[in-house]
């Protein structure tokens, strides 16, 4: 399994709080994402990153910002947590020279905004 | 705009028998289509995948049909195993080293 460890696995916050999720990589590749998954919505892509310090929004960034200052973490920020987010969040990774295709997903945060 | 649609949320097979799981793209830029299989309070993992160059790429009991006219790929599975019982996402993107979009997902379950 691709070493990918995702902070926290669950967590409840309050609406108006910032709340960060935390993806580690233990394989040293060059792209990681943040997804969401809603029913009805599939996966949609938050924000992507190339490198470090390289990042670029996704489909559904609104509300959301990451940071990446090392290859092995990336990190999603919901600056101001609206009920909309209660989600459940998904890193990936990616090697080679190419973004996406074939990515290794993390276990999943589950957030509930109350 | 749902470009990648699963327009089955379920689908229940006997064991032994054939799985297809359908999907649909209406954006025409998509040349390359993935499909990943997703258990419970797990993350999705990769399955199979087919560039438009190919109709059909197999990989043990897996076996993608791709057709470009009818904006259409599926996947069978067979036999299909109870352990198969997970939900199964397409997903699509316009060239192997661009962002992936995503179907809604259907859920597979294979009956003993």
């Amino acid at each position: 399994d691709a070493g990918i460890t995702q902070s926290p696995r669950h967590k409840v916050t309050e609406t108006g709080t910032p709340v960060t999720l935390r993806c580690h990589q233990t394989e040293n590749h060059r792209y990681m994402y943040w997804y969401r998954q809603d029913p009805g919505h599939g996966l949609r892509l938050i924000h992507y990153s190339y490198g470090v310090k390289d990042t670029d929004k996704g489909e559904v960034s609104d509300g959301y910002s990451v940071s990446r200052s090392k290859t092995e973490d990336f990190l999603l920020t919901l600056e101001s947590a609206t009920s909309s987010q209660t989600s459940v969040y998904f890193c990936a990774i990616s090697p080679g020279q190419k973004l996406n295709t074939e990515a290794f997903f993390g276990q999943g945060t589950r957030l509930t905004v109350v | 705009d749902q470009q990648v649609k699963q327009n089955s949320p379920s689908l229940s097979v006997q064991e032994g028998r054939i799985s297809i799981l359908n999907c649909d793209y209406t954006n025409s830029m998509f040349d390359y289509f993935l499909w990943y299989k997703k258990y419970p309070a797990e993350g999705p993992t990769f399955l199979i995948s087919i560039s438009s160059i190919k109709d059909k790429n197999e990989d043990g009991r897996f076996t993608v049909f791709l057709n470009k006219s009818a904006k259409h790929l599926s996947l069978h599975i067979v036999p299909s195993q109870p352990g198969d019982s997970a939900v199964y996402f397409c997903a699509a993107s316009p060239g192997s080293g661009s962002r992936l979009t995503f179907g809604e997902g259907t859920q597979l379950t294979v009956n003993p």
